[in-house]
């Protein structure tokens, strides 16, 4: 069966300091992959999207930038935080070319910026 | 994609139907209905999809209506753990982005004892 992994779970984070959040998927071969961000009491924003390696495409103008170096590994960066940048992160996969297919989200990661 | 209207809250008693309604008046043929929840601080667990016909697994069951203008997510006998935001979401299957899914601000049941 297919697995997500994301991590860390939390992290805390001084203003101007780097990021990079990881998510591996397992169990499937080229996945389409997401970032998604959860600001405190609202929905749920798209932030990037790919579908196969070094295939990224952002959603939203940002401090962020996303890279996936392996079929299943997608990574969240940013050089410098900013206090905006806080919030819940979810990574998501789901299933190429597959018509209707839903998604499936990892457990997130909590981020605080100071 | 089609937008979606859904209650911001609701109440049910426990081990009652829950019946969550959601609107999607501009959907077009090709669009499916998604349903996912959010438990606070987790990801979000899908729930269910469906086209045009209505379906059921083992979590829940979804009417579509038959002009697929609304449909209504139905958890037969909500517990305390089916406390959570549900999101009904609309989605071609062939978007451009992948088939990401915009997800609105959904609605909130309370299972209560």
């Amino acid at each position: 069966s297919q697995t997500i992994h994301q991590w860390p779970a939390t992290l805390v984070q001084p203003v101007g300091s780097p990021l990079s959040l990881e998510c591996t998927v397992e169990g499937t071969s080229n996945p389409n992959l997401y970032w998604y961000r959860q600001a405190a009491g609202r929905g749920l924003q798209l932030l990037f999207y790919s579908v196969g390696i070094g295939q990224i495409s952002s959603e939203v103008p940002q401090n962020l930038s996303a890279s996936r170096p392996q079929d299943r590994q997608f990574i969240l960066s940013s050089k410098k935080l900013l206090l905006s940048d806080s919030g819940f992160y979810l990574c998501a996969w789901s299933p190429p070319w597959s018509l209707g297919s839903p998604l499936h989200f990892g457990n997130g990661t909590r981020l605080t910026v100071t | 994609d089609a937008k979606t209207t859904q209650p911001p809250s609701m109440d049910c008693a426990e081990g009652r139907a829950a019946n969550l309604p959601c609107n999607h008046s501009t959907i077009s043929g090709n669009e499916y209905v998604y349903w996912y929840r959010q438990i606070h601080s987790q990801g979000p667990q899908y729930i269910i999809h469906g086209l045009k016909n209505n379906e059921t697994n083992e979590m829940a069951s979804l009417i579509i209506t038959e002009d697929r203008k609304s449909s209504t997510l139905i958890l037969p006998h909500a517990t305390l753990r089916d406390t959570a935001v549900y999101y009904c979401i609309v989605r071609l299957p062939n978007s451009n982005s992948g088939y990401a899914l915009n997800f609105g601000k959904g609605t909130s049941l309370l299972v209560t004892p």
